[in-house]
């Protein structure tokens, strides 16, 4: 059972380039998460989604993207990539419907240059 | 509406004592509520959860914490602290019933002194 697999783990960006991180869990659950961890500080949330085809912004959706066509994808999408997104990204699915618990995904650390 | 306040960014402790970190939470649904661990440069790991069963919940590593309703407060508690106790601690709160994301608080580094 993989769970929720993120990749990249790790990027190197220069400023102005996009990308983006993609999210997959295998556990059907109908709540994903994405969010952003700055040294030394706690979890902010950019995005989430309750949902396929339904998305809605969290604490710091400036400079993000994200879509869910299908329940196991959420891919978070960079766009003009700046100093200030360098950051670790978790990406997360929530156990909504039995316990309300987080699965996490190993993080990807993000630097923009 | 849901929120969830940890009440120390910091706690120090010797090893050998007692370990508690403070957490107050506010929902308008039954709440579950949840400690995450999270040791340096790592991913978050579960430490322990409550979803409405038993309010004295253990977790792994001698971690447990006790649901009280009537303090909206959530604390989690350790006997003994270990040096390898010394991470980030993430209460969250979660609303099943509800339509809302669940929310993370803002953390507690746990340092232990030999």
């Amino acid at each position: 059972n993989a769970g929720v697999t993120q990749t990249p783990k790790f990027r190197i960006l220069k400023i102005g380039q996009s990308m983006t991180l993609q999210c997959t869990q295998d556990m059907n659950h109908n709540y994903m998460y994405w969010y952003r961890q700055d040294p030394g500080m706690g979890l902010k949330l950019i995005y989430y989604s309750v949902g396929a085809g339904i998305t809605d912004k969290g604490e710091v959706p400036n400079g993000y993207n994200v879509s869910r066509s299908t329940t196991e994808d959420f891919p978070l999408r960079l766009e003009l990539a700046a100093p200030s997104q360098t950051s670790v990204y978790f990406c997360a699915s929530e156990n909504r419907v039995n316990t309300g618990e987080l699965f996490f995904g190993e993080g990807s650390r993000l630097t923009v240059l | 509406a849901q929120s969830v306040t940890q009440l120390d960014s910091h706690v120090s402790v010797s090893e050998g004592t007692p370990v508690l970190l403070r957490c107050n939470y506010s929902s308008s649904y039954s709440p579950s509520l949840f400690w995450y661990v999270q040791h340096p440069n790592k991913g978050l790991q579960l430490l322990l959860k409550y979803t409405s069963a038993a309010t004295l919940v253990k977790g792994i590593n001698g971690f447990e914490a006790e649901f009280k309703k009537s303090e909206t407060s959530f604390h989690l508690t350790k006997p003994s602290a270990h040096m390898s106790d010394a991470a980030e601690y993430f209460c969250v709160v979660s609303s099943p019933s509800g339509n809302t994301p669940l929310v993370f608080g803002k953390g507690t580094r746990l340092s232990v002194i030999a």
